[in-house]
């Protein structure tokens, strides 16, 4: 069964760094696209970034972009987000989540996420 | 503030029907496809429609979805208890060169 299973998150303090990971099992991992949501608690979701096959294309949200940056290592079927500079809005659960590609795609799982929490 | 529109909330009774309806622009639903999830709380989303009316293999086909300009809308049908949960429209949007979501509607069943 595909799996997809989030790490990293934790207590930070405003201008903190984090690095999440999303270890992912039971499909070619490299086949795929991945990105990060975010869902603030008791709000909606956020796109935060995605990246494509190969690491070739790779987007962010304008928020996060210059501080956060989304890599991946397919012989780990693996993927990051480094989180710079956290601020008190990044405070949210974040999501993995796999597509065949980016544009006119959609998630079809997804992990059960981790969250951060930014605060002093 | 999102930049595709949900109604905050939308109701039924066991066994009618539940429209949610999902307002964009030029930039994303007109041009691009629209894709549907469902959220329990404190769970991951789950995929419930795709293409803007695909039906993933597993999802009952109480659920339907469809398009027109740039306005989509998931229809549930035969409303069941385990339909109350937090339902988001999702699509790519071309001039922010990312994915946009709805604000969520939450779906009581009386």
């Amino acid at each position: 069964e595909v799996q997809l299973v989030e790490s990293g998150g934790g207590l930070v303090r405003p201008g903190g760094s984090l690095r999440l990971s999303c270890a992912a099992s039971a499909f070619t991992f490299s086949n795929y696209c991945m990105t990060w949501v975010r869902q603030t608690p008791g709000e909606g979701l956020e796109w935060v970034a995605s990246i494509s096959w190969g690491s070739t294309f790779i987007y962010y949200v304008d928020s996060v972009r210059g501080r956060f940056s989304i890599s991946r290592d397919d012989a780990k079927n693996s993927l990051f987000l480094q989180m710079n500079n956290l601020r008190a809005e990044d405070t949210a659960v974040y999501y993995c989540a796999r597509s065949l590609g980016i544009g006119n795609h959609y998630f079809d799982y997804w992990g059960q996420g981790t969250l951060i929490t930014v605060s002093s | 503030q999102s930049v595709l529109t949900q109604p905050p909330s939308a109701s039924g009774t066991p066994g009618q029907g539940v429209t949610i309806s999902c307002s964009g622009g030029s930039s994303n639903i007109a041009v691009n496809t629209v894709n549907w999830y469902q959220q329990f709380p404190g769970t991951a989303p789950k995929l419930r429609i795709h293409n803007n009316d695909r039906r993933p293999s597993g999802v009952p086909d109480r659920f339907s979805g469809s398009k027109s300009g740039t306005s989509a809308s998931l229809a549930i049908s035969g409303l069941q208890s385990e339909d109350e949960a937090d339902y988001y429209c999702a699509a790519w949007d071309n001039s922010l060169n990312g994915y946009v979501f709805g604000s969520g509607t939450k779906v009581t069943v009386l």
